[in-house]
């Protein structure tokens, strides 16, 4: 398996615009995260979603924030309409459930900058 | 919900000393504790974990210890070297149910020759 993968790698965007970050979780892992990278605030969880579903979203910090899973292989975080203060690095990371399989795997990172 | 809390967020240690790095969590269902590092412009990788039904576990230089009555555990890294230089993070995460992971603030990690 190639890992978890995540496009584009970087991303500039002005104010306003909307912004999509896409994630391909590891073939059989049940459970994705988004997080959100600054160096403020560390490793934010922003959603996780199990089987395709979202299981909590609490760490959405606001409603120009979307996920969506619409199958085991694709997820997307939207932005809309983005802001600078949503420069940070975005990554997703999957792992499988349950006691045998808890170790998260990482994708690259987007590295969004909004001017 | 899960909150973990990590510290110290910066810690500096000459080469071949020891360095400790401590957190702690606030749901006591919580049963995986997995350590990341993450070098400069990567991403975060797994370096060691433990269960809760183990006090320590050691991978080389590396060891992590988990006290589950007072709900916080260490990473504990002997005879550092340069490349050890990195971020440092913590986690917490049930193994069953909502298995939501969630990470500590980070600790920056500098190894001075």
């Amino acid at each position: 398996d190639a890992g978890v993968i995540q496009s584009p790698r970087h991303e500039v965007t002005e104010m306003g615009q909307e912004v999509t970050l896409r994630c391909k979780p590891i073939s059989g892992h049940d459970y994705l995260f988004w997080y959100r990278q600054t160096m403020m605030r560390g490793l934010e969880l922003l959603i996780y979603f199990n089987n395709n579903v979202p299981i909590d979203d609490s760490g959405m910090p606001e409603d120009r924030f979307s996920a969506k899973m619409p199958n085991a292989s694709f997820s997307t975080l939207k932005i809309q309409p983005s802001e600078p203060r949503d420069s940070a690095v975005y990554f997703c990371a999957s792992r499988k459930p349950g006691p045998t399989g808890t170790e998260a795997f990482f994708g690259q990172g987007t590295r969004l900058t909004v001017v | 919900g899960e909150n973990v809390e990590q510290h110290p967020s910066t810690l500096s240690v000459q080469e071949g000393d020891s360095a400790v790095i401590k957190c702690t969590y606030s749901d006591s269902a919580s049963n995986y504790f997995p350590w990341y590092k993450q070098e400069l412009g990567k991403r975060p990788q797994l370096i060691i974990d433990i269960r809760s039904n183990v006090g320590e576990k050691k991978d080389q230089r590396i060891a992590v210890t988990l006290n589950k009555t007072a709900k916080h555990f260490s990473l504990h890294i002997t005879e550092t070297q340069p490349e050890d230089s990195a971020v440092y993070f913590c986690a917490a995460s049930r193994d069953q149910g909502a298995q939501k992971l969630v990470f500590g603030q980070g600790t920056r990690l500098t190894i001075n020759p």
